[in-house]
């Protein structure tokens, strides 16, 4: 069964604080890794990919791989209110059949709630 | 980001009358939708693949005939969902990717379906 792991949370911090999101994956062959977050009775808002090991940053999100650990995680700085909602990873993986059909795999998501 | 469309955003209707549930991509050709489903403070849940001019693949548990997905262009997916029942209700929610390498999915707003 290929699998994606986040902590269900919720997780809360204050504003303008740190909110750290940790994701791993079972597939050791995934390529490419997403970040999505959803506001609650809302649809997903991919905000972040990622493609290679290390760090890639967006403004206030920084994204980071490590393959070898198969573990992706987002950081959020300067955290604001507005940032609270659901973010779920989602992996590409190879399906059950194998071959080119790669569909996203989701995590349950992780609640973070950002405090005034 | 990409931009794609759902149409209806709500619907309510009776046991055993069918719904269909329009997907669009709106500024570029989506060669594969998807369609998810998801239950209050669940995770999406992939329901089936389609590309375009080709049968769906359905995920296991998912029922084909229930189900019908048409993928007649590049732009546009439907699901119908014939003589649906209370458990039907959910928040259906397609996605679209394009002919790109880096495998990126983008959301429709979604659908809230609510069977009486």
């Amino acid at each position: 069964q290929k699998e994606v792991e986040q902590n269900s949370g919720p997780l809360s911090v204050p504003e303008g604080a740190i909110a750290s999101l940790n994701c791993t994956y079972s597939d050791r062959g995934s390529q490419s890794f997403f970040w999505y977050r959803q506001y609650s009775g809302k649809s997903p808002e991919l905000i972040m990919s990622i493609y290679s090991n290390g760090d890639k940053e967006d403004g206030r999100f920084t994204a980071q791989l490590n393959k070898a650990s198969q573990y992706v995680s987002l950081l959020i700085r300067d955290s604001q209110p507005s940032d609270s909602a659901t973010y779920l990873c989602a992996v590409n993986m190879r399906g059950e059949s194998g071959g080119s059909n790669y569909k996203l795999t989701f995590g349950k998501g992780t609640l973070l709630t950002v405090n005034p | 980001g990409a931009v794609v469309s759902q149409h209806p955003s709500r619907v309510i209707c009776k046991s055993g009358t069918s719904v269909k549930i329009e997907c669009r991509s709106l500024d570029f050709q989506a060669t594969t939708m998807f369609w998810y489903r998801q239950f209050p403070k669940q995770s999406l849940m992939l329901m089936a693949t389609s590309n375009e001019g080709s049968k769906a693949t359905y995920e296991q548990g998912v029922e084909k005939d229930k189900f019908l997905i048409n993928h007649a262009s590049l732009t546009l997916s439907t699901l119908t969902v014939t003589s649906a029942h209370p458990e039907d209700s959910s928040f259906y929610i397609c996605s679209a990717r394009g002919d790109n390498i880096n495998n990126e999915q983008f959301f429709g707003p979604g659908t809230r379906l609510t069977v009486l």
